[in-house]
Parts: structure tokens; sequence; C-alpha cells
């Protein structure tokens, strides 16, 4: 059974720019969810995709996308980026979108804008 | 508009010694209520779940207690280790279909 594994590790962006994250989720789950954790503070949450649908949206502005495929992997996609958006970036997998399921995190994606 | 709390913000312990980091909630109508813990710059790894209805889970060397009622959790690490030194997070689950996390208790445990 695999893991929960994103990709990139680490980027580097310009103010402006338009960036992608990638994210595979656990053998057999079908629920995502993507956190952004900035410098010293709890993750907090973008959005959810349950079967390909967006299933829950935390307050974060349209420049913030995503997309999950078929095979339950997904997207993160963040337009005009800003220094703010300067974070780790996690997503999570789990089995069915019920909120007594546990998440289990990926290793994250290191975004850097400069 | 739930909030969650960690306290102490960081610990520093020496090996051995038993410890307790503390969460606290703002909003009883929780789901379930999840302890993560994370290394240095990594992702969450999942140490126990307490589901609403439950009181307290168990695994290994350590404790989580749930009181929902007074909107509290204590994580109870027995015998620390240096290997225990990280950020431990804790995070509850809402109808909103999302987690909200603590800022994190960040803990040393020195040899």
């Amino acid at each position: 059974e695999t893991g929960v594994t994103q990709s990139p590790t680490h980027l580097i962006k310009t103010r402006g720019q338009q960036v992608t994250l990638r994210c595979s989720s656990q053998s057999g789950h079908n629920t995502v969810s993507w956190y952004q954790q900035a410098l010293g503070q709890g993750p907090q949450f973008i959005f959810q995709y349950y079967r390909e649908e967006e299933n829950g949206r935390g307050n974060f502005p349209p420049r913030f996308s995503g997309l999950q495929f078929p095979n339950y992997s997904s997207e993160l996609n963040v337009n005009a980026l800003e220094l703010d958006d300067s974070a780790l970036y996690l997503c999570a997998s789990s089995f069915g979108g019920y909120l007594t399921d546990t998440q289990y995190f990926g290793p994250g994606t290191r975004l850097t804008v400069l | 508009k739930q909030e969650v709390t960690q306290i102490p913000a960081a610990l520093s312990v020496p090996e051995g010694e038993n410890l307790v980091l503390n969460c606290s909630f703002t909003d009883s109508a929780i789901y379930n209520l999840q302890w993560f813990r994370q290394d240095p710059g990594k992702g969450l790894t999942s140490l126990l779940l307490i589901q609403s209805s439950q009181r307290e889970q168990t695994s290994g060397r350590l404790n989580a207690s749930l009181d929902k009622s007074s909107g509290r959790s204590t994580l109870y690490i027995a015998a620390s280790q240096p290997g225990d030194s990280a950020t431990y997070l804790c995070a509850v689950s809402t109808g909103s279909e999302k987690l909200v996390f603590g800022k994190g208790t960040k803990l040393t445990v020195n040899p």
C-alpha cells in the first residue's frame, strides 16, 4: 500500500506567476484535502475534493483552484502568486468523505515566492 | 468560528520525563479530534484519533483524552525520548468537511 505523495518537493516562483502542485492519494482513498501551512502556524484548510467534485472550501480567494482526476489524484493551482503564498502546502487523503475518517498527509510541497 | 489553542507553545524536558500537552477548542460540536506529529519541514503523521463519542485513545507510550463538553484534550507522553522531539498539532473535525488546527507545541527532549 503506497502512502500519499506530493510533487514537487520544493518550488521557487516570482510574484505574479502561476503554480501547479500535485498530489497522489493513498491507495483506496477517494477524498483529497489541501492545506496551507505558513511558517510557525498550523495548517489552514483550502478545499476538499470527493469523487472529482469540490466538497468544501476554506477562506481562500478564487485564485486558489483545484482538480481531482478519475484516479483520485489531485492538483492545486495558484494564480497571480503573492509573497504571502510562501508556505508548505499539504495534501491529505481519506476514504469516503466522511467526517470521522482519519486523514493521511503527504510530505508537502515547500513553495517560496520571491 | 471554531478556534483551537495549544498550550504551551514550546516545551523542553529531560529524557525519561512524563509530559502533558494541552489542546482546547471553542465549539464543542466536533466529530473527532486528531493529534499529529510534525518533524521540521515535513508532513504530518497521525498519532491518535478520538471520535466525539470516545473519551480516550492509547497507542504505545501515548494517551490522548477528550472532554468535549469542556472543549479540551490532552496528549500524555510517557517516558519521553529524544526521538519524541517534534511539533505536536491537534486538530478538530468540523461539519464543513475540514480539520481546524492549533499552532502546535514544539517539544524538545534532551538526552
